[in-house]
């Protein structure tokens, strides 16, 4: 079966830094995405990985390891609103991404 | 870049009447079209996959005749609730791809609608 686990909740301070991690059980890997939603709205993009490896956008970084199933998206220098769900996705073979439940994330002054 | 838009963006109905959402991709043709719905604090549910020209896909226990989709067109899928009923209210988001577009980076990558608040009263 196919499976992804994220935790559902976190919370981290203002300029701070977190990491959120997410594993996946997959037949089969077209990549993994990190979407951004805010209460209320649909998702954003964040980051897509293919290969293993760090990928650095600014203050998100996205973690791929392949051969752990395993994913993290790194959050520095925290700010107010960032707090939202982050959704960790992976494409199967018809494109359908594949959810996990999203972890919530909530910061603080 | 590639913008995907919903209307009506919330629509609050009585119990047993119909409503259509439409999901328009504004500046690229989307082969493919993917209707999700949301509850409050869950994560996204795919109900359908919609692919222009053919029969919309529903995933298992989504009800095909209660939840009509048309893709008629490369730039437009309508999600139609039938005989609503207030189990449907619900956060309805669409996402469109199109990989043979310059828009998208990865072939596996979606752009999503904003998304349509339902409320049945």
């Amino acid at each position: 079966g196919q499976n992804i686990d994220q935790p559902t909740e976190m919370t981290a301070t203002e300029g701070a830094i977190v990491q959120i991690n997410c594993t996946y059980q997959t037949s089969g890997f077209n990549g993994l995405f990190w979407y951004q939603q805010h209460a209320g709205e649909a998702p954003t993009f964040l980051s897509y990985n293919v290969l293993d490896g760090l990928e650095e956008k600014g203050r998100f970084s996205s973690f791929l390891s392949r051969s752990k199933g395993y994913s993290y998206l790194l959050l520095k220098e925290l700010q107010m609103k960032d707090s939202a769900s982050y959704l960790c996705a992976v494409p199967d073979s018809n494109y359908q991404l594949i959810w996990g439940a999203g972890t919530k994330l909530i910061i603080k002054p | 870049g590639a913008v995907v838009s919903q209307h009506p963006s919330w629509v609050i109905c009585k119990s047993g009447t119909s409503v259509k959402i439409e999901c328009r991709s504004l500046d690229f043709q989307a082969t493919t079209m993917f209707w999700y719905r949301q509850f409050p604090k869950q994560s996204l549910m795919l109900m359908a996959t919609s692919n222009e020209g053919s029969k919309a896909t529903y995933e298992q226990g989504v009800e095909k005749d209660k939840f009509l989709i048309n893709h008629a067109s490369l730039t437009l899928s309508t999600l139609t609730v039938t005989s609503a009923h207030p189990e449907d209210s619900s956060f309805y988001i669409c996402s469109a791809r199109d990989p043979s577009g310059s828009e998208f980076l990865f072939n596996n990558e979606q752009f999503f609608g904003p998304g349509t608040r339902l409320t049945v009263l």
